[in-house]
């Protein structure tokens, strides 16, 4: 069974200092790691993804996302927040065997809030 | 390239109803896949169709239906509406469906059902 665990609901971090969100999951084999990010009315948009090789995996918007494998975790990190960075964020995973399939499990989400 | 739409944005009915909703995917995308959003649940698949076929199925009720065309573009069916229907439902598309590809989404269908 393949899953996702987001442990905040709220993240608050003031505007310029650096903001983490959480995720740990739990696949079967390797995973293929997914950050989206959902704005009020928006489907989401994806930020970056983990596939193999270097850890630390760039993404859009000066995000960025370090993958432990010890740790089953994929945390989206940002050196420095913005007030428009305030979204609602998912992480989700995909076993690397699941071919033929190509459905996503979700975690379920955390709320970040750029405080200006 | 245009992004993924969907048809229509805000639907509202009523109980026994039922809906079909559409979502274009982008140019050259044959794989298409659609998602229930909601506050209690989260996101969760419903279903995927890849060359006109469904390749790959949630854990929903045969209620929930859905085609893939020719050109891609895939519908779904929700039949005998419930109020736990009311949802955001996303559809998703990428070039083949595999491996480590990026699923992009829609805007989403808001379906509130009364």
């Amino acid at each position: 069974a393949q899953s996702v665990a987001q442990p905040e609901d709220q993240v608050n971090v003031a505007e310029g200092n650096p903001l983490t969100v959480k995720c740990t999951y739990s696949v079967s084999g390797n995973p293929y790691l997914f950050w989206y990010v959902q704005y009020p009315n928006r489907g989401l948009q994806f930020l970056l993804k983990y596939i193999t090789g270097d850890n630390l995996v760039k993404g859009s918007y000066g995000f960025e996302a370090e993958f432990n494998k010890s740790q089953t975790s994929f945390h989206l990190k940002k050196p420095s927040a913005l007030v428009s960075d305030s979204a609602l964020y998912f992480c989700a995973v995909r076993a690397t065997y699941q071919t033929g399939a190509n459905n996503l499990f979700f975690g379920t989400g955390t709320r970040l809030t750029v405080i200006p | 390239k245009a992004g993924v739409t969907q048809t229509p944005r805000y639907l509202i009915k009523t109980r026994g109803q039922q809906v079909t909703l559409s979502c274009s995917p982008i140019s050259g995308h044959r794989s298409v896949s659609w998602y229930q959003q909601t506050p209690g649940q989260g996101l969760q698949f419903l279903f995927e169709y890849f060359s006109e076929t469904q390749r790959n199925k949630g854990n929903f009720p045969g209620r929930f239906s859905g085609r893939q065309f020719s050109n891609s573009r895939s519908e779904m069916n929700v039949s005998t509406l419930e109020l736990g229907d009311s949802a955001l439902y996303l559809c998703a598309s990428s070039l083949g469906g595999q491996g480590a590809e990026t699923q992009y989404f829609g805007p989403g269908t808001r379906l509130l059902v009364l």
